[in-house]
């Protein structure tokens, strides 16, 4: 079991730029997230999926886009990267009702917009 | 508005003794209280959890406490080890919320040998 993999480790942008961040997990869970960290900060949700076909806002949705068009696979993109968007993405995984509430997460893509 | 709240940014413990973190929270609904820990470069890995039916769980070295009516929660490390120098991140869900994560601001930990 690889649990949840992101693609990729680390990329350099320039302002209004795009890209997709991959999230990978072979786990079959049904929720999926996306977060990012910023210094002195904890994760912030930017967008969730609580099934294929299905995605909701976070708490930090703008500028970002997702897709969930596999159970396996959720996908998030930036349509025209800001500096502001500099940040340590992780995506996490989980079933519904998980025994103790945990997610688990990918090892995170670091993003540097220039 | 910081619906949870970890007041300490970082602590410094010897080895051997006891590593206590502290995370208040102010939203009463939710139901699960997390302690996630982060290494530099990688991503959070989940410690333990309680219950908020619960005020003790309890699993080898680590515990947490739960203080409904205080509203905080505490993680004991005992004894604390180097290898437990990481941030330690504090999280709360709710059933009805796709069980999101709320995360505190995080403590850093360091365990002088």
């Amino acid at each position: 079991n690889a649990g949840v993999t992101q693609t990729p480790k680390f990329r350099v942008l320039k302002t209004g730029q795009s890209m997709t961040l991959l999230c990978a997990q072979d786990m079959n869970h049904e929720y999926m997230y996306w977060y990012r960290q910023d210094p002195g900060m904890g994760l912030r949700l930017i967008h969730y999926s609580v099934g294929e076909g299905t995605t909701a806002k976070g708490e930090v949705p703008d500028g970002y886009n997702v897709s969930r068009l596999k159970k396996q696979n959720f996908l998030l993109g930036l349509e025209s990267a800001a500096p502001s968007q500099t940040s340590v993405y992780f995506c996490a995984s989980t079933l519904p009702s998980p025994p103790r509430g945990e997610q688990f997460f990918g090892p995170g893509t670091r993003l540097t917009v220039l | 508005d910081q619906q949870v709240k970890q007041n300490s940014p970082s602590l410094s413990v010897q080895e051997g003794r006891i590593s206590i973190l502290n995370c208040d929270y102010t939203n009463s609904m939710f139901d699960y209280f997390l302690w996630y820990k982060k290494y530099p470069a990688e991503g959070p890995t989940f410690l333990i959890s309680i219950s908020s039916i619960k005020d003790k769980n309890e699993d080898g070295r680590f515990t947490v406490f739960l203080n409904k009516s205080a509203k905080h929660l505490s993680l004991h490390i005992v004894p604390s080890q180097p290898g437990d120098s990481a941030v330690y991140f504090c999280a709360a869900t709710t059933s009805g919320s796709a069980r999101q994560l709320t995360f505190g601001s995080g403590t850093q930990l360091t365990v002088l040998p």
